[in-house]
C-alpha cells in the first residue's frame, strides 16, 4: 500500500460526458503528479501541484483540466469525453517539488480506469 | 530532463541475474537517475535511484557509468515476480516515463 488513494477504481461513461477523478496524497506529501496510460502505451504526464499551485504541465489536452485543495487532495476533471480518452488515469505524490531533491520517490495509486463507451 | 534509450524487451532465466540497461547520453550533472517498474496495470514502484555513485538497495543495484551516460539495474536474483515493465528516468526536474523495457523472468 503505497498510502495513496485514488477513486473511483472504476468508471465507465459514454462519449461526451464529464468525470471527476480523485486522489488522496500520501499523508505530508505536497505535491501531486497525474498520469494517463491508454492501452499498451507508456505512462503520459499530464500535470503536477505542489501545495496547491500548478507546478507544470505536461501532455495534457484542453479538454482536462485539475486541482489540489488545501486538504492537498486533487481531482482532475475530464470533459467532452471521446473513446479515445479510455485509459488508466495514475495519481502519484511525493514530499519534494522536484526530482533529486530529497529523496524525490514517486508513490503511485493504483490507478482509475476509465473506459468511455 | 535527459532522453532515455531502453531495449523493448529482455527475457531472463529465473534465479539468474537480470541487467537492464538505459542510455542517457545527454544527462547533465544535476540529473538523477531513476528506475521504477510496472507490474501488469499496477501503479509504478520505485526500486532505486542515483546521481553518480553506484547504488544498492533491497530490491536491485543500479550502477552508473563514470561518465553517467549509461546506466544498468541489476535483478540479483530474478522471480517471476520481477515481470514487468521498467521504466528509466533521467531528470532534475520532472518525472517522464518513456515506454520502458517489458523483462519476462522465464522459469
Amino acid at each position: 500500500d503505497s498510502g495513496v488513494t485514488q477513486t473511483p477504481k472504476h468508471l465507465i461513461t459514454a462519449t461526451g460526458q464529464r468525470v471527476t477523478l480523485r486522489c488522496s496524497p500520501r499523508s505530508g506529501d505536497l505535491s501531486v503528479y497525474w498520469y494517463q496510460q491508454s492501452l499498451d502505451q507508456g505512462l503520459q504526464f499530464l500535470i503536477q501541484y505542489y501545495n496547491g499551485e500548478e507546478r507544470a504541465k505536461g501532455n495534457i489536452l484542453e479538454r482536462f483540466s485539475a486541482q489540489q485543495f488545501p486538504d492537498l487532495h486533487s481531482e482532475l476533471n475530464l470533459s467532452s469525453l471521446e473513446l479515445g480518452d479510455s485509459a488508466l488515469y495514475f495519481c502519484a505524490s511525493t514530499p519534494a517539488p522536484l526530482a533529486g531533491i530529497r529523496t524525490g520517490e514517486l508513490f503511485f495509486g493504483e490507478g482509475s480506469r476509465l473506459t468511455v463507451l | 530532463d535527459a532522453k532515455t534509450t531502453q531495449p523493448t524487451s529482455m527475457d531472463c532465466a529465473e534465479g539468474r541475474a537480470a541487467n537492464l540497461p538505459c542510455n542517457h547520453s545527454t544527462i547533465s550533472g544535476n540529473e538523477y537517475v531513476y528506475w521504477y517498474r510496472q507490474i501488469h496495470s499496477q501503479g509504478p514502484q520505485y526500486i532505486i535511484h542515483g546521481l553518480k555513485n553506484n547504488e544498492t538497495n533491497e530490491m536491485a543495484s543500479l550502477i552508473i557509468t563514470e561518465d553517467r551516460k549509461s546506466s544498468t539495474l541489476i535483478l540479483p536474483h530474478a522471480t517471476l515476480r520481477d515481470t514487468a515493465v521498467y521504466y528509466c528516468i533521467a531528470t532534475g526536474n520532472q518525472f517522464y516515463f518513456g515506454t520502458g523495457t517489458s523483462l519476462t523472468v522465464i522459469p
